[in-house]
């Protein structure tokens, strides 16, 4: 199946310092997503991006993607204690099946 | 925004015997509804794609007669453990959506224990 990689695995920083993750596919996408997932919940909807070079953004949160369609961004503006979490990136290659990232748990250190 | 229950939050079984999980929709037909397993602090694997009405379309490696999946009506899905054994134990999650490509929508999750 697809291949989604994402870094850093881990990512320790100070309270109010940025934040970037990066995805990585191995096949072209149609389109990508990005979820959060809390300690001990379930993975929550954050955003879509279907246009090549897309850039959204929301609040605090930037996400790109690339012009390839292969990879993408989030990168989050001075992080606060709730932006605690694994950020997930999800696309289907093709259909409908949609294949996660590796993820990249934050912590935020207050 | 739509709901999706997952039941039960957390199981705890011996090993041989077959646990039943419930994922429902509850404001919402799902065109599509997905199961993934999650092991501490790794990601979702997804697991197999049911359609209602249809077969389940399983990832490779993954054992469809381990694995039952049943998806009876455009709200329904559940997934049956069967025989399960200690290395059955994980976090099973479902999730839905109600157009092909838009946002998936998850249930709690299910915690799995084989003893």
């Amino acid at each position: 199946g697809q291949q989604v990689m994402q870094i850093p695995q881990y990512q320790h920083v100070q309270e109010g310092e940025d934040f970037t993750t990066y995805c990585n596919s191995s096949t072209t996408l149609s389109n990508i997503q990005w979820y959060k997932q809390r300690p001990g919940g379930h993975p929550v909807f954050l955003i879509q991006l279907v246009k090549s070079g897309e850039v959204k953004k929301q609040k605090r949160l930037t996400f790109q993607f690339g012009e390839a369609k292969k990879n993408s961004s989030l990168h989050i503006t001075a992080t606060q204690t709730t932006d605690v979490g694994t950020y997930f990136c999800a696309g289907p290659p093709t259909g409908n099946q949609f294949y996660f990232g590796t993820g990249t748990s934050l912590t935020v250190i207050p | 925004g739509a709901v999706v229950s997952q039941h039960p939050s957390r199981v705890i079984c011996k090993s041989g015997t077959s646990v039943k999980i419930e994922c429902r929709s509850l404001d919402f037909q799902a065109t599509t509804m997905f199961w993934y397993r999650q092991f501490p602090k790794q990601s979702l694997m997804l697991m197999a794609t049911s359609n209602e009405g249809s077969k389940a379309t399983y990832e490779q490696g993954v054992e469809k007669d381990k694995f039952l999946i049943n998806h009876a009506s455009l709200t329904l899905s559940t997934l049956t453990v069967t025989s399960a054994h200690p290395e059955d134990s994980s976090f099973y999650i479902c999730s839905a959506t109600r157009v092909n490509n838009e946002k998936l929508f998850f249930g709690s999750g299910t915690q799995l224990s084989v003893l």
